[in-house]
């Protein structure tokens, strides 16, 4: 069975782009989550989605994060514009029911210079 | 919302030695409590959980207590073996539906030496 796949693996873009980073979760899990973790910091929840819909957006820093899944199948998060401090680690996370456990994927790194 | 402190932030063990990383939390609602392992590049796999009606669960080498009174639980990684070395997370979130909404500590980096 392939696991939570991310791409791309490393993003370096300038303040003031976007970002779109994407996530395929393990087939047939209809839960999937992002979370992140910036530089020296905790892994922070991020947003849930149930198949297509927004569960939980709770985590979402702010407005210049779009989180979608069309489909319920695959994920993206763009970022834009892009800001210093939303540099850090983006993991998604996929499970078969809400209270089954989290398989993460190996994260994307993104560094705004 | 909860809060969750992780200690130490570095470990260092000979190979053979025990390793064991402690966490707090502060809400007492919480209730399932998972570790994680991340090695370098890749994302964090859960290696170990616990839930809240459950005192101590063993899994080989590893084993996970949890004291709710306390509110605290930790890791033991018995025998530590180098391919053991990586980075590891606690957790804890409310359980139930709400698995998914795991509030993490800052991590232990734990070394291995052969």
């Amino acid at each position: 069975e392939a696991g939570v796949t991310q791409f791309p693996s490393h993003s370096v873009i300038e303040k003031g782009q976007t970002v779109t980073l994407r996530c395929d979760p393990i087939s047939g899990h209809d839960n999937l989550y992002w979370y992140r973790r910036v530089m020296g910091k905790e892994i922070k929840f991020l947003l849930h989605f149930v198949k297509e819909s927004k569960q939980d957006e709770s985590g979402m820093p702010n407005n210049r994060f779009l989180a979608e899944r069309t489909g319920g199948t695959y994920s993206t998060l763009k970022v834009q514009p892009a800001e210093l401090e939303d540099s850090g680690v983006y993991f998604c996370a996929s499970s078969q029911r809400t209270n089954s456990p989290l398989h993460f994927g190996n994260g994307t790194r993104l560094t705004v210079t | 919302g909860e809060n969750v402190e992780q200690h130490p932030s570095t470990l260092s063990v000979q190979e053979g030695d025990s390793a064991v990383i402690k966490c707090t939390y502060s809400d007492s609602a919480s209730n399932y409590f998972p570790w994680y392992k991340q090695e370098l590049g890749k994302g964090p796999q859960l290696i170990i959980d616990i839930r809240s009606n459950v005192g101590e669960k063993k899994d080989q080498r590893i084993a996970v207590t949890l004291n709710k009174t306390a509110k605290h639980f930790s890791l033991h990684i018995t025998e530590t073996q180098p391919e053991d070395s990586a980075v590891y997370f606690c957790a804890a979130s409310m359980g139930g539906g709400s698995n998914y909404k795991l509030t993490f500590g800052k991590g232990t980096l734990l070394t291995v030496n052969p």
